[in-house]
């Protein structure tokens, strides 16, 4: 099983801020990573799919970056709408695997 | 407008059965792999397995937590995706989402609480 590992867990970030959160995984997957944003009460949403490519509707500030095991999610400008858990995910192989979370908190 | 619809959910006791319902409209439900997730109180997310589409033989993939337990089938021309949950345990207990998985997790419904508690 591929497991994903995230950093930081928790972060707390002041307005207009830039939020960088990474996630490693424990072997090469190539560029299967995807990014979702989840706030309370809600279902997770797509933000990034396959490291990098942008999701139509999705706020540019949102950014992937990376390949093979180490992948980066960007925030630009920081906004209180933000605020959130960030989830990375792989589906480079069976069993498909998540990271455990990264909580945004808007100071 | 796309929209997945779980339902089933509830309470019940370890060992028993359930069978979660995943209605989609507003898209072409044959065409897509289906996949559920689940994520316990306070914690992240887990996928539990998929069933692809009649093009690849509505094949199915598990996690090892719910394989040999949980089945997931689907009704094409009702545009349904189930979970059926057998030998339900304790840390089964979960918000069940269902989701497109193309294969990344596009579409995601609001999700059904499943409680399992004596």
């Amino acid at each position: 099983e591929i497991v994903l590992t995230q950093s930081p867990d928790f972060q707390s970030v002041t307005p207009k801020e830039k939020v960088t959160i990474t996630c490693r995984a424990s072997q090469n997957i190539g560029s299967n990573l995807h990014w979702y944003q989840q706030k309370p009460g809600q279902s997770p949403k797509l933000l990034i799919k396959f490291a990098s490519q942008s999701i139509s509707g999705v706020s540019s500030r949102f950014s992937g970056s990376g390949s093979g095991t180490d992948f980066t999610l960007s925030i630009n400008s920081l906004e209180a709408e933000d605020a959130a858990v960030y989830y990375c995910h792989q589906s480079s192989s069976f069993p498909f695997t998540f990271g455990p979370g990264t909580k945004v908190d808007i100071k | 407008e796309v929209q997945l619809e779980e339902s089933g959910g509830g309470l019940l006791q370890p060992g028993r059965s359930l069978r979660l319902s995943c209605t989609v409209s507003g898209v072409t439900f044959g065409d897509y792999t289906w996949s559920w997730a689940r994520q316990a109180p306070g914690k992240g997310l887990e996928w539990v397995g998929f069933i692809r589409g009649k093009v690849y033989g509505e094949t199915t993939e598990y996690a090892a937590s719910v394989r040999g337990r949980f089945i997931i089938s689907r009704d094409d021309s009702n545009s349904i995706a189930y979970l059926q949950m057998n030998s339900l345990k304790t840390e089964d207990t979960a918000i069940y989402y269902c989701t497109r998985a193309t294969p990344y997790f596009d579409l995601w419904g609001q999700g059904t609480p499943v409680t399992v508690s004596s």
